[in-house]
């Protein structure tokens, strides 16, 4: 079965410091990706998506993903993290031929002062 | 301002009751989604929508009905048939292609109770 997999809950980073949130998948083909945030309360916003190309992406807010493909991951990283950060992230996966997205189940990151 | 609007934000429900969540875009996308996110979980998708008169069900449809009369609008119905309705809810829509990767984008949600 296809899936998403955040295999940590919670990421705790001081501020500062720089930021890996990571993300596999198991999905045949070449998928898109994606990763979202979510803060507490709201709906969740677009951060960048991997469709071809080059294997580093950058999107909003200084975040940026590597997407390596022998790994199968995705993983959403920041060069140095702010206290605002502090939310949730979801890492999504489109498989090709595919209408609906494949969701991870979160993970929150927690950003000390 | 372009975006997704749902609402309202805040909605309770008594046993036995339906309850309509609107959802308007004014992004001209053709499709349209209806997710469900229990605290401390990820989404599982309602129902979608690729094109007007059309809609899918998706992972959990049951007890939940959709319509998709005009392109802008995908209201979600909460019947009394969903034992355990409350949990926050989002609509979200894309615009299908290759070159945008069908990125998909979300209203602000709306927490349904159940009283």
């Amino acid at each position: 079965a296809q899936s998403v997999a955040q295999p940590e809950d919670q990421v705790n980073v001081a501020e500062g410091n720089p930021l890996t949130v990571k993300c596999t998948y198991s999905v045949s083909g070449n998928p898109y990706l994606f990763w979202y945030v979510q803060y507490p309360n709201r709906g969740l916003q677009f951060l960048l998506k991997y469709i071809t190309g080059d294997n580093l992406v950058k999107g909003s807010y200084g975040f940026e993903a590597e997407f390596n493909k022998s790994q199968t991951s995705f993983h959403l990283k920041k060069p140095s993290a702010l206290v605002s950060d502090s939310a949730l992230y979801f890492c999504a996966v489109r498989p090709p031929y595919d209408y609906q997205l494949i969701w991870g189940a979160g993970t929150k990151l927690i950003i000390k002062p | 301002d372009g975006g997704i609007t749902q609402s309202p934000k805040y909605l309770f429900r008594k046993e036995g009751q339906n309850v309509t969540l609107s959802c308007e875009q004014n992004l001209n996308h053709d499709a349209m989604y209806w997710y469900r996110q229990d605290p401390g979980q990820g989404l599982r998708l309602i129902y979608y929508s690729q094109i007007v008169n059309d809609f899918q069900k998706g992972d959990i449809a049951e007890g939940y009905s959709v319509s998709r009369e005009k392109k802008e609008s995908f209201p979600l119905t909460v019947t009394s048939a969903q034992k355990n309705p409350t949990a926050f809810y989002l609509c979200a829509s894309s615009i299908p292609g290759q070159s945008s990767g069908n990125t998909i984008y979300f209203g602000e949600g709306s927490w349904l109770t159940v009283v």
